[in-house]
């Protein structure tokens, strides 16, 4: 059982919009401790997607963007493209400063 | 090129050791911080362990407490992992990532392709 909850699977059509929800508690998230994403792409390491809660790295395209308020972050992609069909992950910090993940959410694009 | 490469799995018995190594390159590694991630195929990221940039701090996992050790050789920008004690539940791809940490922490923006640990009789 993670720490931090995703809903196992999301889907949508081409182009369409889409949110993964991460849900934590007040150990976590709402310790203001920054959520990060991660992409996994299949047979592939994870790569980071977005850091700091909101903020893109280099290279990563803006149909991707985060939020977070409370004890919860969100990943929303926008303009959704076959080549986003991957496992998510967001990923905080406990009061240990221990890392935490969440489940992993599968995508779908139909 | 920005690169981590896991080297040291492979197939060990129930309570036996294994020590991971994950070579850096391309960056300056005494900067960062670094981690060890485990996935079971077909599940998700496990968090195992992290050591801050100067080595002086390690963090582990509750699963792992006490059987694994991670250490640092910032002179041969090189991350370790001794795993003592395996179990077969310890079986999985092994990844090295670090983490930029200047007051805030950066997540983890650079990943190793992973090297695969199998506990078994």
């Amino acid at each position: 059982q993670s720490v931090l909850t995703q809903p196992p699977s999301v889907s949508g059509a081409p182009g369409q919009r889409v949110t993964i929800s991460c849900t934590g508690s007040s150990s976590n998230i709402g310790a203001d401790y920054d959520v990060h994403w991660y992409q996994q792409l299949p047979g592939t390491a994870p790569k980071l997607l977005i850091y700091g809660n909101i903020n893109r790295p280099s290279g990563v395209p803006d149909r991707f963007s985060g939020s977070k308020s409370g004890t919860s972050a969100s990943l929303a992609i926008t303009g959704l493209q076959a080549g986003d069909e991957a496992d998510y992950y967001c990923q905080s910090y406990d009061s240990s400063l221990s890392v935490v993940f969440g489940g992993g959410t599968k995508l779908t694009v139909l | 090129e920005v690169q981590l490469v896991e080297s040291g799995g492979g197939l060990v018995q129930p309570g036996g050791s294994l020590r991971l190594s994950c070579a850096a390159s391309g960056f300056s590694f005494s900067r960062y911080w670094m981690h060890w991630v485990r996935q079971v195929p077909g599940k998700g990221l496990v968090w195992v362990s992290r050591i801050t940039s100067d080595g002086s701090t390690t963090t582990y996992a509750d699963s792992v407490k006490g059987r694994f050790t991670v250490s640092r050789d910032n002179a041969k920008n090189t991350l370790y992992l001794q795993m003592n004690s395996l179990r077969p539940e310890d079986t999985a791809v092994y990844y090295c990532a670090s983490e930029v940490v200047v007051g805030a922490h950066y997540g983890m923006d650079v990943w190793g392709q992973g090297t695969t640990v199998t506990v078994s009789s």
